[in-house]
């Protein structure tokens, strides 16, 4: 299957701090989707990009499509303490119906 | 609306066993899919479905089956349990492929001894 390389694999940062992950391929895309897992729940969709060089903002969170199309690239600015939990990117390649494949999450603790 | 709903919540089973996850959605979404979640692996797509009587294999199919008998349902059947198979399962269903968001089932952790 397709390999998502995410990192870093996790982070501890003060609250207020500004956050950057990033996910690659070594294939490209035509969609890049950014998660967020909180402990016993599923994942949550947070930013859907479709275009390369696409930049788009939710909130504090902005995602890039990145221009090779191989990598995506997420910020969350100012991070509060429920920003706590998993990040995956998911990617969709070229011809694939609905498939997407994860990466493998950067876990993401804010400290008060 | 009660959105994609799985049970059990937990389960453990013996090696050899059989059991079917229960996956429902109220949204009458056509696309619905199965993945597992293990530790350092991100989440794997198993089976999925892009309507009633219509399924096909994702990146890791052996040992699951899977069918497609209503719009609502779509359940995942272990035909004989194995260790490798421990793992977090979450069903998910979308309006149909992307742009279409999917929305995630809260996931069943399935134990096998």
């Amino acid at each position: 299957g397709q390999q998502l390389n995410q990192s870093p694999q996790s982070m501890f940062i003060q609250e207020g701090e500004d956050v950057s992950m990033n996910c690659t391929s070594s294939s490209i895309f035509n969609t890049w989707l950014w998660y967020k897992q909180d402990p016993g729940e599923g994942p949550v969709l947070l930013i859907a990009l479709y275009k390369a060089g696409e930049l788009t903002s939710n909130g504090r969170l902005t995602a890039q499509f990145g221009i090779t199309r191989k990598d995506s690239f997420l910020n969350i600015s100012a991070s509060i303490p429920s920003d706590v939990g998993i990040y995956f990117c998911a990617g969709q390649p070229p011809n694939t119906g609905n498939q997407f494949y994860f990466g493998t999450g950067t876990s993401l603790t804010v400290i008060p | 609306n009660a959105g994609v709903t799985q049970t059990p919540k937990f389960q453990v089973l013996k090696t050899g066993q059989s059991m079917t996850l229960q996956c429902a959605q109220d949204m009458n979404h056509e696309y619905m899919s199965w993945y597992r979640q293990d530790p350092g692996m991100g989440l794997r797509l198993i089976h999925y479905s892009v309507g009633a009587g219509i399924t096909d294999q994702g990146e890791v199919p052996n040992g699951y089956n899977v069918s497609r008998s209503t719009t609502e349902d779509f359940p995942l059947r272990l035909l004989s349990a194995a260790p490798s198979q421990t793992s977090v399962y979450f069903c998910a269903s979308s309006l149909g492929p992307q742009p279409y968001e999917q929305y995630f089932g809260p996931g069943t952790r399935l134990t096998v001894t």
